[in-house]
């Protein structure tokens, strides 16, 4: 079964120190990986995604991810923060075999403070 | 822009009363997902649909929830009897199976209140 945890359920940065906000995979088989972005009162929105094509994966607004397989890590990344960046950031998998089976993880809420 | 939509945005409602949310997924999409999501249980899975068949509705609560696809257009989600405890943000998303890696497209939400 695949599962998603997301270490840190609250991230603080200050305006243009670096994000980094963890996400730990765990499946059975080459797993496809997503980060969404959630702003107050809206629904998720797809930030980036990896499909076993490059393992560093950049996506929209500056972020960007690293699958490390050896890890079971995705970690998403952007090296100078912004204010509009304070959202909540889900890490999820899907895999070949299941991949109408987005497993979501609990998210994790990032302030920034100016 | 193609966009997922969802009708109404807000909802307040008395318990006892029906509550129907409506979605209409990005065209060309065939899978449709209902989510349900809550302070304390994050988001949750309630039921998603192929090609308008229900795949998978095991998070939802049968007694009182159901979810239809009457075509490929419009998806729905009703809760009769609604409860205080039904009070959430339900959000549909629709996704495509043509070189699909599982990417979902989310609508904005409805955000129900039940009193």
């Amino acid at each position: 079964a695949q599962s998603v945890t997301q270490l840190g359920s609250h991230v603080s940065v200050s305006e243009g120190a670096l994000v980094l906000l963890r996400c730990n995979y765990s499946s059975s088989v080459p797993p496809y990986l997503f980060w969404y972005v959630q702003y107050p009162n809206q629904g998720l929105q797809l930030l980036l995604k990896y499909t076993s094509a490059a393992t560093l994966v950049k996506g929209i607004n500056g972020f960007e991810a690293e699958f490390k397989k050896s890890e079971t890590s995705f970690h998403l990344t952007k090296p100078s923060a912004h204010m509009s960046d304070a959202a909540e950031y889900f890490c999820a998998v899907s895999d070949k075999t299941s991949y109408d089976k987005v497993i979501f993880g609990p998210g994790t809420s990032l302030s920034v403070i100016p | 822009d193609a966009r997922v939509t969802q009708t109404p945005r807000h909802k307040v409602t008395e318990m006892g009363q029906e509550v129907t949310m409506r979605c209409q997924p990005i065209l060309g999409h065939n899978t449709v997902f209902w989510y349900r999501q809550t302070m304390m249980q994050g988001l949750e899975l309630l039921a998603y649909f192929r090609n308008r068949a229900p795949l998978d509705d095991s998070g939802m609560p049968k007694d009182r929830f159901s979810a239809e696809m009457p075509d490929a257009t419009l998806a729905t989600l009703k809760i009769q009897p609604s409860e205080p405890r039904d009070s959430a943000v339900y959000f549909c998303a629709s996704g495509s199976q043509q070189g699909a890696y599982g990417e979902q497209y989310f609508g904005p939400g409805t955000r129900l209140t039940v009193t």
